[in-house]
């Protein structure tokens, strides 16, 4: 079973700049996160799809991010414009909501350096 | 709101046991992960605990306090790759949202 992909793997842009990351869950996932993890902490969730369906958007700085899942499949991440402190792993996970404990699988990330 | 503390960094010897602690106090509280995470790599599930015990997985295991807010780690028979940084995650009480802690690295020495 394939895990869950993401590209491109790394990213260098300039501040200001606007970037966008992709990601294809895990097959029959239909819940899908969007995780921000900054060097030395854990992933922080910026929001959470449930089939194309948006179900907690509550941390995603609205005024730069946004995301999007039309087909209740793929899903891409885009921030615009940048900033310093956006540089970080962004981090794509799926969960089969059939399953009690929803385990997320994560995908590798996007490791995103602002300049 | 949850608050999730781990310690920092730990140092073993290969062959060794060493126990991880997380304690976490939340606001609502439907399970407790673990994850593995190399460097430069996507964290990796470990194991779930929604009831209180030792929950065994080969070299792992995980125990659950749920009255005392707290949950450990067990690492047995330490491989140099089991060194990494381990997460700890609380899910909330509706299920939707998985907070996690900032992690613990641990470094395995031979």
């Amino acid at each position: 079973e394939a895990g869950v992909a993401q590209s491109p793997r790394y990213k260098i842009i300039e501040k200001r700049q606007s970037v966008a990351f992709w990601c294809n869950p895990i097959s029959g996932h239909a819940t899908l996160y969007w995780y921000q993890q900054i060097l030395g902490q854990g992933p922080k969730l910026l929001i959470q799809f449930q089939n194309n369906g948006v179900v907690d958007d509550s941390q995603l700085p609205k005024d730069r991010f946004s995301a999007e899942r039309l087909k209740g499949v793929d899903s891409t991440l885009k921030i615009q414009p940048a900033k310093l402190e956006d540089s970080a792993v962004y981090l794509c996970a799926s969960s089969s909501s059939t399953s009690g404990t929803r385990v997320r699988f994560f995908g590798p990330g996007t490791r995103l350096t602002v300049l | 709101g949850q608050n999730i503390d781990q310690p920092t960094e730990m140092t073993a010897t290969e062959g060794a046991i060493v126990q991880i602690n997380c304690t976490y106090q939340t606001s609502g509280f439907n399970g407790l992960f673990w994850y593995q995470q190399h460097a430069g790599e996507a964290p990796t599930f470990l194991s779930y605990n929604v009831l209180d015990g030792l929950e065994e997985k080969g070299r792992f295991s995980s125990f659950l306090s749920r009255s005392k807010g707290y949950s450990y780690l067990l690492l047995k028979e330490l491989q140099m790759k089991d060194s990494a940084s381990y997460l700890c995650a609380v899910r909330d009480r509706y299920g939707n949202k998985l907070v996690f802690g900032a992690g613990t690295i641990l470094r395995v020495k031979s």
